[in-house]
């Protein structure tokens, strides 16, 4: 167990609304990362962070972005939410001297209507 | 151009035999491979891997095989239990200082062993 939380857990929001999601984790891990799962494409890099205000995008950063100001603090913004962001959202951290196995928290399901 | 396929989006095998779960790659740099279990409304979970040095790798009923030169890779599950049953995702990384331990995966496989 990494220590990986993410809130909230559901989210239901209006089209062209921003929302925030918030990945926490307690270990101090320097890299962290957002997925996006939706059926039939499996786990979607969107953006990832290797430290505090070191942040790069990933294959579907288009519409997102993030932050990191604190080292257990990764949060992934949409700025104006579409329904083709409707998805679960996974936050994950990896462990360089683990081969950079990664360590996933238990997700956010975001709806957009 | 997807860079992990799983070509078999399901599989179902009877419990106690074995199942095998299929990756294959198309980037040659790719020199370390994962693979994570996931079931639903949880996050995945790693499972096991293999470095590309090597062409196998077991850990209890699990065995990952790496054939390079095929840019192939399998997951055997020996014996099969029903509380196997989960989508298993194939994953590849890069393991230089510059890659930030990113990982490419596959869509999935959902296995599904019957009692």
């Amino acid at each position: 167990d990494a220590g990986i939380t993410q809130s909230p857990r559901h989210k239901v929001t209006e089209t062209g609304t921003p929302v925030t999601l918030r990945c926490h984790q307690t270990e101090n891990h320097r890299y962290m990362y957002w997925y996006r799962q939706d059926p039939g494409h499996g786990l979607r890099l969107i953006h990832y962070s290797y430290g505090v205000k070191d942040t790069d995008k990933g294959e579907v950063s288009d519409g997102y972005s993030v932050s990191r100001s604190k080292t257990e603090d990764f949060l992934l913004t949409l700025e104006s939410a579409t329904s083709s962001q409707t998805s679960v959202y996974f936050c994950a951290i990896s462990v360089r001297d683990r081969g950079y196995e990664q360590y996933f928290g238990p997700g956010t399901r975001l709806t957009v209507t | 151009d997807q860079q992990v396929k799983q070509n078999s989006p399901s599989l179902s095998v009877q419990e106690g035999r074995i199942s095998i779960l299929n990756c294959d790659y198309t980037n040659s740099m790719f020199d370390y491979f994962l693979w994570y279990k996931k079931y639903p409304a949880e996050g995945p979970t790693f499972l096991i891997s293999i470095s590309s040095i090597k062409d196998k790798n077991e850990d209890g009923r699990f065995t990952v095989f790496l054939n390079k030169s095929a840019k192939h890779l399998s997951l055997h599950i020996v014996p099969s239990q029903p509380g196997d049953s989960a989508v298993y995702f194939c994953a590849a990384s890069l393991l230089g200082n510059t890659n930030a331990g990113k990982s490419t995966f596959g869509d999935g496989t959902t296995l599904t062993v019957k009692p």
